[in-house]
């Protein structure tokens, strides 16, 4: 089945200091990607929406300055915490749908436990 | 998209039946019943969708309602790996990309 791959899959750093995440789509062309946050206990909430292309669309509520999304591929999109602070520590997931990819559209990566110290 | 309500927990015996309900009441034509899991600090697996005929695959049953207002997600053999939240979500086509809006869901927990 289709696959999308998530890196790392945790990372620890110190606030103040940008941290990348990466998510590929390996086996079909992800014309969108999308990003959501869970902390803990907590269900999935969609933080923006990305075309390949074009600039991301941000869910209320979420900085766009804070989580630079670059979707410049069909098969990758990154998220970039910037300046990142203890509360910005949670579990970052991508999911991705386009073309070639399964009938049933959304895959999801298998996602990146952030940790500010 | 439709708001989907779900129990907030269940518990199912190793081998039986667990029958995971979803409401939907706000459901519009065109949109399709999804079911995720997701497993301890993984990222969601897709289980099955559907609009409205009953579907099944190799990991389950879905029943839509004749009037697709609620669901029933079934693995008919549950197993101890089964244990996970599950997300009944309701959006708009199958592959334009509309975005996937997780509810809280239901936690699973299958007994030995």
């Amino acid at each position: 089945g289709a696959v999308v791959s998530q890196h790392p899959s945790w990372v620890i750093c110190k606030s103040g200091t940008s941290v990348k995440i990466e998510c590929r789509s390996l086996d079909f062309q992800a014309t969108t990607m999308f990003w959501y946050r869970q902390f803990p206990k907590q269900s999935l909430m969609l933080m923006a929406t990305s075309n390949e292309g074009s600039k991301a669309t941000y869910e209320q509520g979420v900085e766009k300055d804070k989580f630079l999304i670059n979707h410049a591929s069909l098969t990758l999109s990154t998220l970039t915490v910037t300046s990142a602070h203890p509360e910005d520590s949670s579990f970052y997931i991508c999911s991705a749908v386009g073309q070639g990819g399964p009938n049933y559209g959304y895959t999801f990566g298998s996602g990146t436990r952030l940790t500010v110290v | 998209d439709a708001k989907t309500t779900q129990p907030p927990s269940m518990d199912c015996a190793e081998g039986r039946a667990a029958n995971l309900p979803c409401n939907h009441s706000t459901i519009s034509g065109n949109e399709y019943v999804y079911w995720y899991r997701q497993i301890h600090s993984q990222g969601p697996q897709y289980i099955i969708h559907g609009l409205k005929n009953n579907e099944t695959n190799e990991m389950a049953s879905l029943i839509i309602t004749e009037d697709r207002k609620s669901s029933t997600l079934i693995l008919p053999h549950a197993t101890l790996r089964d244990t996970a939240v599950y997300y009944c979500i309701v959006s708009s086509e199958e592959t334009s990309g509309s975005r996937l809006t997780f509810g809280e869901g239901t936690q699973l927990t299958v007994n030995p």
